[in-house]
């Protein structure tokens, strides 16, 4: 069975702090592939990054970075110099590349950032 | 704006009654994936089409139920509604589906439809 664990159910910082998010996951297959979403107070669900199993490149964009470790199943989200605007729930999701299996989300982390 | 468009936005229905929820995907997209993203459930996967045909099945109701059209819309039909139906549903679309493999594509969400079921 496939499953994302965010440990961290909400999280608040100050402006400009850096945050990490955490995600940990399960999955039998040897070829998947991690998402992580973004869900601002508007509702909408926006994607943020995709990587495969065979790409353990931590990859960073802007003020955003991914850690992703296959050793510990983590897939860890960080957010440098934290802005009012990050304020929202961040779901990290799985896919296995085995049968049909779609999107499993984990149950989303609430970030809030105060000025 | 992801390009997946979904309406209406809000929708406020009684127990019993059925309602349509209507998805357009992206421009160039042959799949569409509903989801449920409720309180106490988190964000599920309900069914997914691909071309006009059924590809996947989640944890969708006998109540529920759905089809893609030739011009590649989707519709999610609820009946029988019950307060626990209240949640926002989302339609999301990809271009293949995941025929090369699910993950090989990243999934574009709409804005969802949110139902209050009274």
């Amino acid at each position: 069975a496939q499953k994302v664990t965010q440990a961290q159910t909400e999280i608040s910082v100050v402006e400009k702090e850096d945050v990490t998010l955490d995600c940990v996951y399960e999955t039998r297959d040897t070829t998947y592939y991690l998402f992580w979403y973004k869900q601002p107070p508007s509702g909408e669900l926006v994607f943020l990054i995709r990587r495969n199993s065979f790409d353990e490149q931590n990859e960073i964009s802007g003020r955003y970075s991914w850690n992703f470790q296959k050793s510990t199943s983590s897939f860890n989200f960080t957010i440098t110099a934290s802005q009012v605007v990050d304020s929202a729930v961040y779901f990290c999701a799985l896919i296995p590349n085995s049968g049909n299996t779609p999107l499993v989300f984990g149950k989303g982390t609430r970030l809030s950032v105060i000025a | 704006d992801s390009g997946v468009t979904q309406t209406p936005k809000h929708l406020i229905t009684a127990t019993g009654q059925r309602v349509t929820l209507r998805c357009s995907p992206r421009s160039g997209d042959l799949s569409v994936y509903w989801y449920q993203q409720s309180l106490d459930q988190g964000l599920q996967f309900l069914i997914q089409y691909y071309n006009g045909e059924e590809r996947a099945k989640g944890n969708i109701l006998e109540r529920f139920s759905a089809q893609q059209f030739p011009d590649l819309h989707s519709e999610l039909n609820l009946s029988s509604l019950e307060l626990g139906d209240s949640a926002l549903y989302f339609c999301a679309s990809s271009v293949a589906g995941g025929l090369a493999g699910p993950g090989e594509e990243t999934q574009y969400f709409g804005p969802g439809t949110r139902l209050l079921v009274l």
